[in-house]
């Protein structure tokens, strides 16, 4: 069973700061994915990963698979950046079955 | 393209009765997952459906089952309901297939409370 830890829980920045958000997983996966939840619920898929790097507009993804570690960075952060961002990777290498982390509340004030 | 929608939005119900809730997925995906979140759980996978066929499933109890449609169209219904069912539900869509490599869409979620 894949048991995933983020960091920080809770995160609180100033308009313009570099933000990370850490996430290990304890089994080899194929592809890890990073999640927005705004107020509300809403959630929205910001990336999947299997090596690498990834980049989309201020954020950016990146992953060690030997590690078992990924980060997702947002350069510049604004206040409407404030959501809680989650990580999740499959239980099995290859299945859609996924595991999250508890997710990290980012508050950024203006 | 349309998203993936769920309803109804918002569902009040009383312990003991069932609820279905329904989930349209994106055009041309065929695999459907539903998640529960709580505030004490987080999100917890529940099932993920692929061609009719549920494909995964979830530590849940058998209270909590679904079924998908050949329009992939899911639904899922939670039967003699408790009040640690009270969460949001939300499904996700996908292209599907094999490799977990796809990336799921969420619909908005539908939030029941059980009184």
């Amino acid at each position: 069973k894949n048991e995933v830890e983020q960091s920080p829980q809770n995160l609180t920045a100033q308009e313009g700061e570099f933000i990370t958000i850490n996430c290990s997983y304890s089994v080899g996966i194929s592809a890890l994915h990073w999640l927005q939840q705004h107020p509300g619920g809403g959630i929205v898929s910001l990336f999947m990963l299997s090596s690498g790097k990834k980049k989309h507009g201020r954020l950016i993804a990146t992953i060690n698979i030997q590690e078992k570690h990924s980060s997702l960075h947002i350069t510049a952060s604004h206040p409407r950046d404030s959501a809680v961002y989650i990580c999740a990777v499959p239980t099995q290498g290859g299945s859609e079955k996924l595991v999250f982390g508890k997710g990290t509340k980012l508050t950024v004030n203006p | 393209k349309a998203g993936v929608t769920q309803t109804p939005r918002y569902l009040i119900k009383t312990r003991g009765q069932q609820v279905t809730l329904s989930c349209s997925p994106i055009s041309g995906h065929r695999s459907v997952s539903w998640y529960q979140q709580t505030p004490g759980q987080g999100l917890q996978f529940l099932f993920e459906y692929f061609s009719e066929t549920q494909r995964n499933k979830g530590n849940f109890p058998g209270r909590f089952s679904g079924r998908q449609f050949s329009n992939s169209r899911s639904e899922m219904n939670v039967s003699t309901l408790e009040l640690g069912d009270s969460a949001l539900y939300l499904c996700a869509s996908s292209l599907g297939g094999t490799g977990g490599f796809y990336e799921q869409y969420f619909g908005p979620g539908t939030r029941l409370t059980v009184t």
